[in-house]
């Protein structure tokens, strides 16, 4: 069974600085996908950055990276240069096997000016 | 390019009333999930459809769930009889086809959910 851990319920970040976003995972899958998502106070969910378990080279997306270590099993998302826009929850997800994603609780990220 | 599409967006009704919601996924994703989420449980995966066939149902709660896909372009969730610990957001998404155990194919693609209040 897959299981997603995400143990920061909440985070602040000042405006302009780097944040990082804890994930831990469980599978036993040998190949397997990670994702993040964002979800604004609007309610939608937006596909953010992916990173499949053989890539070898950390995945990043303009601002967004996703720090992989395969033999600790977690997946954190860095943020760089915060934005106020960027307040929203976060949450961590994966794939494995036959398309069963499983996701995280999230994490509530606050930007202050 | 149209993303996943749900209608309607809000959707208040009274207990024991038929609801009916709608999806329109992504023209070429072989995939449509639909997920149901509450401050309480969370995200939820209710069930998904491969090529217009249920294959994991195993997340609708009770037997007053049921979903259907007729077609590639549009699917149906719907609750009869109602009740108010019903009452969530309730997204449809879609993707392309899986990867080989996890690969980008597998990446959802969310529509912007339908917020249903039952009283």
């Amino acid at each position: 069974a897959q299981k997603i851990t995400q143990t920061q319920p909440g985070m602040f970040v000042q405006e302009k600085e780097a944040v990082t976003l804890d994930c831990t995972y469980d599978t036993s899958d040998q190949s397997y996908g990670l994702f993040w998502y964002k979800q604004p106070s609007s309610g939608e969910m937006i596909f953010l950055i992916y990173q499949g378990s053989y890539d070898e080279q950390n995945a990043t997306e303009g601002r967004y990276s996703l720090n992989f270590q395969k033999a600790r099993k977690s997946a954190n998302l860095v943020i760089s240069a915060s934005q106020l826009g960027d307040s929203a929850m976060y949450f961590c997800a994966m794939s494995g096997g036959y398309q069963k994603v499983t996701f995280g609780t999230g994490t509530k990220l606050q930007v202050i000016p | 390019d149209a993303g996943v599409i749900q209608s309607p967006r809000h959707e208040v009704t009274e207990m024991g009333q038929e609801v009916t919601l709608r999806c329109k996924p992504i023209s070429g994703h072989d995939y449509l999930f639909w997920y149901r989420q509450t401050m309480m449980r969370g995200l939820e995966l209710l069930i998904y459809f491969n090529n217009n066939v249920p294959i994991d149902d195993s997340g609708m709660p009770e037997d007053r769930f049921s979903a259907k896909m007729p077609n590639a372009s549009f699917s149906t969730l719907k609750i009869q009889p109602s009740e108010p610990r019903d009452s969530a957001v309730y997204f449809c998404a879609s993707s392309l086809f899986p990867g080989v155990g996890g690969g980008f194919g597998d990446t959802q693609y969310f529509g912007p959910g339908t917020r249903l209040t039952v009283l």
